[in-house]
């Protein structure tokens, strides 16, 4: 089973300032990488597929990159709604559905 | 607008059954795939089942003759019934729209809110 791994698993950022976040993967997954938001209470929301494809409705400041084993999501200018924890997903391979990274919580500096 | 709602959490002992429901609005159960997801506490994300449009289903070995996936296509509503539960599968169930990649393996464009199962004596 490929292991997915994300650093930092915690990053403090003040609002305005960008955010970079890595998921690693223990073997390549082409660009079959998928990003998630979780905010507390609330389910996961789709962000990006295909390593880089923004999800309908996701703004512009959410990017993704990155193929085989490196990936990075970028937020260009944080704002207030976007503190939350950050879960990649790579459906290259089995299991089914994927296997998930452990996540990376995105907090106010 | 899609709109998945899931009832039926809650506490359960060891060994019991619980059935999860997940009413669709806005979108056709039938016509999509679907899956259950599951997020024990302070943990990460566990793909658990899924239901092909045609029928067709599959599970995690962890849930594998435990689970059983359907739906109802007449209420719109997609279904987890839980057997033999263990300590192990307490989590908050999501169900999610699925869609399958050329490689074959999923992820999951609309989620519920969830709906938690807490296995416990």
């Amino acid at each position: 089973e490929i292991v997915m791994t994300q650093s930092p698993a915690t990053l403090s950022v003040s609002p305005g300032e960008r955010a970079t976040l890595s998921c690693r993967a223990s073997q390549s997954v082409s660009s079959n990488l998928a990003w998630y938001q979780q905010k507390p209470g609330q389910a996961p929301r789709l962000l990006i597929y295909g390593a880089s494809t923004r999800a309908t409705g996701i703004p512009a400041r959410f990017s993704g990159s990155g193929s085989g084993t490196e990936f990075t999501l970028t937020i260009s200018s944080l704002q207030s709604e976007d503190f939350a924890v950050y879960y990649c997903q790579q459906y290259n391979n089995w299991p089914l559905g994927g296997t998930f990274g452990g996540g990376t919580k995105v907090e106010i500096k | 607008e899609v709109q998945l709602v899931e009832t039926g959490g809650g506490l359960i002992q060891p060994g019991g059954s619980l059935r999860l429901s997940c009413a669709a609005s806005g979108f056709t159960v039938s016509s999509n795939y679907m899956s259950w997801v599951r997020q024990a506490p302070g943990k990460g994300l566990e793909w658990v089942s899924v239901i092909y449009s045609g029928g067709s289903t599959y599970y995690a070995d962890s849930v594998k003759g435990r689970f059983t996936i359907s739906r109802d296509n007449s209420k719109n509503t997609l279904y987890l019934q839980m057997n033999s539960l263990r300590a192990e599968d307490t989590a908050v169930y999501y169900c999610a729209s699925t869609v399958i990649a050329v490689a074959g393996a999923y992820y999951f464009d609309y989620w519920g809110q969830g709906t938690l199962v807490t296995v416990s004596s």
